[in-house]
Order: C-alpha cells, then sequence, then structure tokens
C-alpha cells in the first residue's frame, strides 16, 4: 500500500518553461488536494477535487492548471513557471465522508530560475 | 473565513524538557487536527479532537480541544530529539465546504540532545 505518491521528487526549471506535477493515491479515496509550502506561509490550497470529475480553485490557484483524470490521479500543470512557483508542493487525499484526515505525499521541491 | 493561529512559530529546547504549543481561533471548529511533518516529509496526522474539552494522549504527548472548540493546545513531556518536526494543527472548513481543511501556520520544533 503507497498511499500517495508524488512524481518527480526534485525539479529545477527556467522562467517559462513548463511542466506537469502528478499524484496518485491507492487508496479509494473521493477527494485530492494541491498545497504548496513555503517558508512562514504554512500550507496553501492551491487546487483541489472534492469528487472525480470536479476540481476547484483553492487560495492560491494564479498560474496553475490541474486534471483529475481519474479516482487516483490528480496532476498540477505550470504552465509558464514563474520564480514565485519556486515552493515544496503536496499533494494529499481523502475520504472526508469518513474522516477528515489528509494524507500527503512526500512532495516535490521546485525550484524556478 | 476561518483562521487558525499556531504559538510559538520557533521552540527550540533541550532533550528532556517539557513544551507546550498552542492553535487559536475566533471560530468554532466541528473538530481539530494535528500533524507533524519531519524534514522532507509530508505532514502525517497525529491526532483528531472532537468534543470540546476532550483530552488525548499520545505515548508523551498530550492534547487538548478547549470547551469552545475554538483552540487547542500540544503538551510534550519529556521531550526528545525524534520529535523534532514541524507541527500543524488543522480543521474542516464550515458552510457545506468541510472536505477542505484550514491549516495553522505550524510550530517549528527543534529538540537538541
Amino acid at each position: 500500500n503507497a498511499g500517495v505518491t508524488q512524481t518527480p521528487k526534485f525539479q529545477v526549471l527556467k522562467t517559462g518553461q513548463s511542466m506537469t506535477l502528478q499524484c496518485a493515491q491507492d487508496m479509494n479515496h473521493n477527494s485530492m488536494y494541491w498545497y504548496r509550502q513555503d517558508p512562514g506561509m504554512g500550507l496553501r490550497l492551491i487546487y483541489y477535487s472534492a469528487s472525480e470529475g470536479t476540481t476547484d480553485k483553492g487560495e492560491v490557484p494564479n498560474g496553475y492548471n490541474v486534471s483529475r483524470l481519474n479516482k487516483r490521479e490528480f496532476s498540477l500543470r505550470l504552465e509558464s513557471a514563474a520564480p514565485s512557483q519556486t515552493s515544496v508542493y503536496f499533494c494529499a487525499s481523502s475520504d472526508w465522508t469518513v474522516s477528515y484526515e489528509q494524507y500527503f505525499g512526500p512532495g516535490t521541491r521546485l525550484t524556478v530560475t | 473565513t476561518q483562521l487558525l493561529e499556531q504559538s510559538p512559530q520557533f521552540l527550540s529546547i533541550q532533550e528532556g524538557e517539557n513544551l507546550t504549543v498552542y492553535c487559536n481561533s475566533s471560530s468554532v471548529f466541528s473538530s481539530l487536527q494535528w500533524y507533524r511533518q519531519e524534514p522532507g516529509e509530508g505532514p502525517v496526522l497525529l491526532v483528531t479532537v472532537v468534543t470540546g474539552g476532550e483530552v488525548k494522549k499520545l505515548k508523551r504527548l498530550t492534547f487538548q480541544f478547549g470547551d469552545a472548540r475554538k483552540d487547542s493546545s500540544l503538551h510534550i513531556t519529556a521531550a526528545q530529539p525524534g520529535d523534532t518536526g514541524l507541527y500543524l494543527c488543522a480543521g474542516p472548513n464550515s458552510g457545506g465546504s468541510n472536505y477542505k481543511l484550514t491549516f495553522g501556520k505550524g510550530t517549528l520544533l527543534t529538540v537538541n540532545p
């Protein structure tokens, strides 16, 4: 049981490049989330998918897009990376109808130069 | 908007000392969660408190939920280097969006040998 997996673990981009962060969960959870974590700012919600087939903006969605590919997978895309998007990105999943607990992946450390 | 404020932001102590960290809000939460995040990893749930006044113990960690369900505390007895990490409190949003969590910014605890 792998839980929540994220790829890649580390990434360096130049300003203007694009990339997609991948996330998958094997717990049959309905809801999935993308957060970014910056020093002193805590975890900030970028986008979420309350259930398969739906996605919604969180607190800081600008510059990002998401795709809920199926129940297991939820990807985050940066179309034109900016230095302000340098951060650690976490994917999480939950079955909030059972418990509010969110299960997190190991994170992707992204640097944009 | 529901906010969770955590204090202190940073705490550095010696092995064997006791400590308490706090999570406060002006809003009522139906429950509060405490997560621990170790360096380079995603947050992991420690406990959920649900009932006002509830006290839960997890080995040397004691969690309390305030009577009014607006605050919570985490007390660690005889801290060990393995307790080092970022401690986050979180609560489900109200108003029909309880599949999302509000996170505090965390307390970064360092326990020195």
